[in-house]
């Protein structure tokens, strides 16, 4: 499988701290997704991230994928309350089936 | 951008009943997901649509699960009989390219007594 999976399961911080989630996954990837969900609602995608590509930045988020270890990490900067949710990861295959496929998820919980 | 629809928001019933399930894509978008999330197995995908047509449905859990897309701007997932174990958040999304990003609905919290 080219699940993503991600690392930690949970994780509990403060307000104005740097937040920092990983992916690992399998087989080779056309590209990798970050989704954020907030409760009780849908998946929000967040960032996109080619094969081919190092680094990305959208605002407080950056992202990284390292392709040789099969990983990505997602880091918020300057993490707010609101930014309490859950990421996932989605890993698109380059062989077969083009589909993004999603891992488990970490919960992220942002203390005022 | 009206966003992916989904009805009902919630639905709760009795076990043995037929259950439906509605998605109205973005306008324009050629796939269509359903999906469904349990703290258990976490975001699973059912079924999906390429231009009203189904493509892989390996991951429907049984025959009691059927999906259908009539045309462009509607789909359902129907369960019949309903079990308690198919209580599960269930989602529908779409995108215009089966490797970019999928625009998600709110889900239908199903709860089966």
């Amino acid at each position: 499988s080219q699940q993503g999976e991600e690392d930690p399961q949970a994780l509990s911080i403060q307000e104005g701290e740097n937040a920092t989630m990983n992916c690992s996954y399998k087989t080779s990837i056309n590209n990798l997704q970050w989704y954020r969900q907030n409760s009780g609602r849908g998946l929000v995608h967040l960032i996109l991230i080619r094969s081919n590509e190092r680094e990305k930045h959208s605002g407080r988020l950056r992202v990284t994928l390292d392709t040789s270890k099969k990983s990505s990490s997602l880091l918020i900067t300057a993490s707010r309350a609101a930014d309490t949710a859950s990421y996932f990861c989605a890993t698109g295959g380059m062989v077969g089936s083009y589909i993004p496929t999603f891992g488990r998820g970490t919960s992220l919980i942002v203390h005022p | 951008d009206a966003g992916v629809i989904q009805s009902p928001r919630h639905e709760v019933t009795e076990m043995g009943q037929e259950v439906t399930l509605r998605c109205k894509p973005i306008s324009g978008h050629d796939y269509l997901f359903w999906y469904r999330q349990t703290m258990m197995r976490g975001l699973e995908l059912l079924i999906y649509f390429n231009n009203n047509v189904p493509i892989d449905d390996s991951g429907m859990p049984e025959d009691r699960f059927s999906a259908k897309m009539p045309n462009a701007s509607f789909s359902t997932l129907k369960i019949q009989p309903s079990e308690p174990r198919d209580s599960a958040v269930y989602f529908c999304a779409s995108t215009g390219n089966r490797d970019q990003p999928q625009h998600f609905g709110d889900g239908t919290r199903l709860s089966i007594l």
